[in-house]
């Protein structure tokens, strides 16, 4: 069965340093893969999301992803943390049936 | 402006009642989904629709109902089969066909609580 596993369901950074968090898939056929953001209680906004089009894709508020097959991984990244970041941010991979798998998400925290 | 719009932001419920919790979209999508999120589980798919007057059972559709009688409408029951009906419900829709993107557009929540 297909699968989404988010390593760290909190992860700290301090404003102004790397933020990565991480995303692995199971999948037998190329993917689509989405990054969401949740700000609380509130719905998910699309970040990104990678179709095959290029491996690097690059979303809004500075957020990029970098799609691995050899590693099955599509992890986010950003250079540089800002307080606004803090929020909780899911993976998703879509089925064969298009719906969609989640992963379970990584809340994001930024340290003054 | 275009966008999801899920009735009431809140709302309780006393044990045993049935409640309907109400989604549009004046996207022009043809299908739409209802989300239910617990803390640390992602989200879980109740049930989706993709056309008019047809839905579809996700993965936790027990105690749970829907319609689909309009385009833009989903409304979403939790009745009182549902053992544990205390979450945040989300709502989405997406573009089918030609209009295919793979995104999800999400409504802003109703939180669900059961007293």
């Amino acid at each position: 069965a297909q699968s989404v596993t988010q390593l760290g369901s909190h992860v700290s950074v301090s404003e102004g340093a790397l933020v990565l968090l991480r995303c692995n898939y199971s999948s037998s056929v190329p993917p689509y893969l989405f990054w969401y953001v949740q700000y609380p209680n509130q719905g998910l906004q699309l970040l990104l999301k990678y179709t095959s089009a290029a491996t690097l894709v690059k979303g809004i508020n500075g957020f990029e992803a970098e799609f691995k097959k050899s590693e099955t991984s599509f992890h986010l990244t950003k250079p540089s943390a800002h307080m606004s970041d803090a929020a909780e941010y899911f993976c998703a991979v879509q089925r064969s049936n298009y719906q969609l798998i989640w992963g379970a998400g990584t809340k994001l925290i930024i340290k003054p | 402006d275009g966008g999801i719009t899920q009735s009431p932001k809140y709302l309780f419920r006393k044990e045993g009642q049935n409640v309907t919790l109400s989604c549009e979209q004046n996207l022009n999508h043809d299908a739409m989904y209802w989300y239910r999120q617990d803390p640390g589980q992602g989200l879980r798919l109740i049930y989706y629709s993709q056309i008019v007057n047809d839905f579809q059972k996700g993965d936790i559709a027990e105690g749970y109902s829907v319609s689909r009688e309009k385009k833009e409408s989903f409304p979403l029951t939790v009745t009182s089969a549902q053992k544990n009906p205390t979450a945040f419900y989300l709502c989405a829709s997406r573009n089918q066909g030609q209009g295919y993107t793979g995104e999800l557009f999400f409504g802003e929540g109703s939180r669900l609580t059961v007293l």
